[in-house]
């Protein structure tokens, strides 16, 4: 069974600044989807961004990136130019290319951008 | 608003009693997923369908749980006998078919609290 990680419970960051989420799975697949998403304070899950593990470029949208790096199973989201409407809290969700778009998501980081 | 929809968004119950959640996906969307999430964890999922039918259930939903998306379109969630253990914010997401691109849109959710 697939795993996802993210070892950050919490992170703080002024405004403007740069900021990088750590993220790690586990898997037995060779092709599969990694992705970021937002969960504002009481406001639905969104997503962020979408990696392709066949891609061997980043993904990036507009102020957000990834770094992939398939053989140590490590997909980090950078955000840049951090602003206070990223606070949030933010899960990486990994899912094999099938039928069912069933994501496994990690335990998440709470992203808190102070003034 | 075309977004997915939850009703209720907060259920307090007593114990051993049952309670029901709906979900009103975007409407040109024939998936329709159902995840739990507890505190400090992330969504884990629990059951998806396509149109009506229901073609997954987690090893998480237990008997006292089912599922039902009559036409296609919304859904309910029951919980029968709840249990102080089923505390949890409950989600529905949609997508529409083919792809496989992982892009769920999630409702608000509906958050249970069993005393």
């Amino acid at each position: 069974a697939q795993t996802v990680t993210q070892s950050q419970p919490e992170m703080s960051v002024q405004e403007a600044e740069t900021v990088t989420l750590s993220c790690t799975y586990d898997t037995s697949e060779s092709n599969y989807y990694l992705f970021w998403y937002k969960q504002p304070p009481s406001r639905q899950m969104i997503l962020v961004i979408r990696q392709e593990a066949y891609k061997q470029q980043n993904a990036t949208e507009n102020r957000f990136s990834v770094n992939f790096q398939k053989a140590a199973k490590s997909f980090s989201l950078k955000i840049s130019d951090s602003q206070l409407g990223d606070t949030a809290m933010y899960f990486c969700a990994f899912m094999k290319p099938m039928r069912a778009q069933k994501l496994v998501f990690g335990q998440g980081t709470r992203l808190t951008i102070n003034p | 608003d075309t977004g997915v929809s939850q009703d209720p968004r907060h259920k307090i119950t007593k114990r051993g009693q049952n309670v029901t959640f709906r979900c009103d996906p975007i409407s040109e969307h024939n998936r329709l997923y159902w995840y739990r999430q507890t505190l400090g964890q992330g969504p884990e999922f629990l059951t998806y369908f396509q149109n009506e039918a229901q073609l997954e259930k987690s090893r998480l939903l237990s008997d006292r749980f089912s599922a039902e998306r009559p036409k296609g379109s919304f859904s309910t969630l029951e919980i029968q006998r709840t249990e102080q253990g089923d505390s949890a914010m409950y989600l529905c997401a949609s997508s529409s078919q083919g792809g496989g691109t992982g892009e769920l849109f999630f409702g608000e959710g509906s958050r249970l609290t069993v005393l």
